[in-house]
């Protein structure tokens, strides 16, 4: 159950694009389309922005998308606003009713 | 709407225990698996353990296996997690979250507010 590797962190103007990566194994990400992303802003609890590697649940704007190729899965958010600053994390399944995170991705809007 | 509220953390002595609960409102509780989702100050979210929806299946990270026990009570809505044996890493922010289709585990949509547990001498 190792975690999933992500960037430490990325950083963007407003207006520009940035992709997070999340890279696991055959075992979780590449085996399964059970990807999810959460955004979370100090001291708040994650909020749900991705599920099913690429769908975007009611609410969540669609300049976040996301997708998945082979043992990597991505997010990329276009049109960069001041209130996207926050930590971002994607989830695996890991098979067996397992699941494991990423580390973690800080993104600032500089 | 949709409700999660955890309580119960506090400062615990290494080798203590300490249950947290979760009530679950605005939905039917009953019908959806529930998991606790951790994180230590300063660190990532680490996936502690999952219950199906009626209690009768239960798994665990590696890290808290043999330690701490998921439960739920459908009457009274709430999920708990029995935690034992604690250890100054199990440090953390205790979220409950709930998955996103009542018939399946994946995909976390619903959080609570968290509450923290603090494994000190």
């Amino acid at each position: 159950q190792s975690a999933l590797t992500q960037p430490r962190s990325v950083s963007g103007s407003p207006g520009q694009s940035v992709t997070i990566s999340c890279t696991g194994t055959s075992s979780d990400v590449g085996g399964y389309n059970y990807v999810s992303w959460y955004q979370q802003h100090p001291g708040k609890a994650p909020k749900f922005m991705i599920y099913d590697v690429s769908q975007r649940p009611s609410g969540v704007p669609d300049r976040f998308s996301a997708s998945k190729s082979g043992n990597t899965a991505s997010l990329t958010i276009s049109g960069l606003q001041p209130e996207d600053e926050a930590d971002y994390y994607c989830c695996s399944y890991a098979g067996s009713y397992t699941w494991v995170f990423g580390g973690g991705t800080k993104l600032t809007v500089l | 709407q949709v409700q999660l509220e955890e309580s119960g953390g506090g400062v615990v002595q290494p080798g203590r225990s300490l249950r947290l609960s979760c009530v679950g409102s605005g939905y039917t509780f009953s019908s959806y698996a529930m998991h606790w989702v951790r994180q230590a100050p300063g660190k990532g979210l680490e996936w502690v353990a999952v219950i199906s929806y009626d209690g009768s299946d239960k798994y665990y990270a590696d890290s808290v296996k043999g330690r701490f026990t998921i439960s739920r009570d459908n009457s009274k809505i709430t999920l708990y997690l029995q935690m034992n044996g604690l250890r100054t890493e199990d440090t953390a922010v205790y979220y409950c979250a709930r998955p996103l289709r009542y018939f399946e585990t994946y995909n976390f949509d619903y959080w609570g507010q968290g509450t923290l547990v603090t494994v000190s001498s």
